[in-house]
Order: C-alpha cells, then structure tokens, then sequence
C-alpha cells in the first residue's frame, strides 16, 4: 500500500507568481483534502475533493483553487502569491464513508518572498 | 475560526511520566480526532472517538469524550522521547465536509 506523497517538498516564489503544488493519494482513497499551516498554528482546511468535483471549501479567496484527477491524485493552485501564503501545505486523502481517518503527506513548505 | 482549542499550548515532561492534553470545541460533532505531528512533517492519525462514545484506548494512549461539556482529553502514559511532537485535535461536525483543528499542543518528553 503507497502512502500520500506530495511534491515539491520546497519551493521558493516570489510575490504574484503562480504555484501548483502535487499529491498522490493512497492507493484506494478517492477523496483528497488540502490544508493549510501556518508556523506554530494547526492546520486550516482549504477545500476537499471527491470524484474529481469540489465537495467542501473552507474560508481562503478564489485565487485557491484545486484539481482532482480520475486517479485521485490532486493540484492545488495558488495564484497571485501573497506573502501571507507562505506556509506547509498538506495534502490528507481518505476514502468517503469508510473510518473517517486521513491520511497525511509529508506537505510542501512553500516560501513567498 | 478554529472550532478546537488545545489546552495547554506547550507541556515539557520527564520520560516516564504522564501527559494530558485537553481540547474544546464549540459544535455538535459527528467524532473529534487526535494527531501527531513531528516536527513540520504530515500529521499522523492517532485515534477517533465518536460521539456516542466516551472513552477509547489505543496502547499507551488514552482518549474522553464528554460531549455535555464540548472537551476532549487526550492522555499519554509512560511517556517516551520518541512522544515529543505537537499533538491536535480535530473534529467533523453533523453538516460539514472538512475537519477543524485546533492550534495543538507542543509536548516535549525529556530523557
């Protein structure tokens, strides 16, 4: 059984650029959550897909936005990168209606300067 | 906002000894979920209570669900080295799709 497995583990972009960070899901899983760390803070939902449609977003601006692809794997795409942006961002997949439990990747550090 | 809170922010204890972390939350749940998370790393799934539970165990870990109060505990007996991690709750409620976590709990076991 793979885990979830993000990509890039670091990244660096300037403010306004674009980024498009990567998930892989656990083999079986057919939804997919991001979040959101801050440093010091807990992790804040972004939005979660299920069979490739949006299925639950949280409070961040329409600039956040996701893709879900017919293997489960996930985009999430930043656009208009702000300073505020940086953060870990972590990728959680599960599979709908089963225990409830997520399955976290390793997350994406990404830096905005 | 962020529905969980954990109490306290850092507890630093001695190997061997017990650690309690609490967690409160402010609406009717479906179950709360306790993580680990090591060091800026992705958050490891530890336990999960329902709502119409009141205590679960797992090993050393020990969970409390009083639902009249809106708190969790989570107990960690014999602690070890290998247990210094930042610790979070997490709840899903009756209508929504995401999970909320709270800020978490910074615990440092001390060999």
């Amino acid at each position: 059984e793979t885990g979830v497995t993000q990509s890039p583990t670091h990244l660096i972009k300037t403010r306004g650029q674009q980024v498009t960070l990567r998930c892989s899901s656990q083999s079986g899983h057919n939804t997919v959550s991001w979040y959101q760390q801050a440093l010091g803070q807990g992790p804040q939902f972004i939005f979660q897909y299920y069979r490739e449609e949006e299925n639950g977003r949280g409070n961040f601006p329409p600039r956040f936005s996701g893709l879900q692809f017919p293997n489960y794997s996930s985009e999430l795409n930043v656009n208009a990168l702000e300073l505020d942006d940086s953060a870990l961002y972590l990728c959680a997949s599960m599979t709908q209606g089963a225990r409830d439990e997520q399955f976290f990747g390793p997350g994406t550090r990404l830096t905005v300067l | 906002s962020q529905q969980g809170e954990e109490d306290p922010q850092a507890l630093s204890i001695q190997e061997g000894e017990n650690a309690t972390m609490n967690c409160s939350y402010k609406t009717s749940i479906n179950n709360l979920q306790w993580y680990r998370q090591n060091s800026g790393r992705g958050l490891v799934h530890l336990i999960l209570i329902r709502s119409n539970e009141r205590e679960k165990h797992s090993g050393r870990l020990r969970v409390t669900l009083d639902t009249s109060k809106k708190s969790s505990s989570l107990l960690i007996t014999a602690s070890r080295a290998a247990d210094t991690a930042s610790y979070f709750c997490a709840t899903r409620d009756n209508y929504g799709q995401n999970f909320v976590f709270g800020p978490g709990t910074r615990l440092s076991v001390l060999p």
